[in-house]
């Protein structure tokens, strides 16, 4: 099974603030790799899909890039709505597997 | 609008079976497939199974494989997760997930997602 390894599990920031959470696959995943918010008692909302991928609707602070095996989220000018926790998810090959989380707390 | 409501979650003793649905709407249900995500509580995100359009094939985490069943009635635009032999750990909110629609060229991974429905195993 190929694992999801996100960093940092969880960060603190303020409104405004450039946000980045780093994706790592423990194989080459090629771009088959997602990015998804959840928020307590909310559905989880898709944002990237094929690494940098924009899913209608999402704002264009969200952005992802990376390859291979290293992925990223950025997130500018972070926004009130914007916290929450965040997914990696690659879908390169079964079972797919999903990154164990970062959260994003208000400083 | 696309749309996706699960339903059928519940409380259930472990050992037993329990089926949660998920009706589609506002999209060409039968050209897509369709994923089944959980999240226990304080946990994260796991993939629990998938089916093709067609239903013909289907794919499941080893933590649920020989115990649940996923399947799907396009004429229904509805797809099941067939719940059998529950455990304690399986506890979660369900959440189905529209996939890929590859006849359509369509490659967005899951892009859509449902409310989620709570399956309580105690």
């Amino acid at each position: 099974d190929i694992q999801m390894t996100q960093s940092p599990s969880s960060l603190s920031a303020s409104v405004g603030d450039r946000v980045t959470i780093s994706c790592r696959a423990s194989q080459g995943i090629s771009n088959f790799l997602a990015w998804f918010q959840a928020r307590p008692g909310k559905a989880p909302k898709s944002l990237i899909y094929a690494v940098s991928g924009l899913q209608s609707g999402v704002p264009s602070r969200f952005s992802g890039s990376g390859s291979g095996t290293d992925f990223t989220l950025t997130i500018s000018d972070l926004q009130p709505e914007d916290f929450a926790t965040y997914y990696c998810q690659q879908y390169n090959s079964y079972p797919l597997t999903f990154g164990g989380g970062t959260k994003v707390e208000i400083k | 609008q696309v749309q996706l409501v699960e339903s059928g979650g519940g409380v259930v003793q472990p050992g037993r079976s329990l089926r949660v649905s998920c009706a589609a709407s506002g999209f060409t249900f039968s050209s897509y497939e369709m994923h089944w995500v959980r999240q226990a509580p304080g946990k994260g995100l796991e993939w629990v199974a998938d089916i093709s359009y067609d239903g013909n094939n289907k794919d499941y985490a080893d933590s649920v494989k020989g115990r649940f069943i996923i399947s799907r009635d396009n004429s229904k635009d509805t797809v099941y997760l067939q719940m059998n032999r529950l455990r304690v750990e399986d506890a979660a909110v369900y959440y189905c997930a529209r996939g890929q629609a590859a006849r359509l060229g369509y490659y967005r991974g899951m892009d859509v997602w449902g409310q989620g429905t709570t399956v309580i195993v105690s």
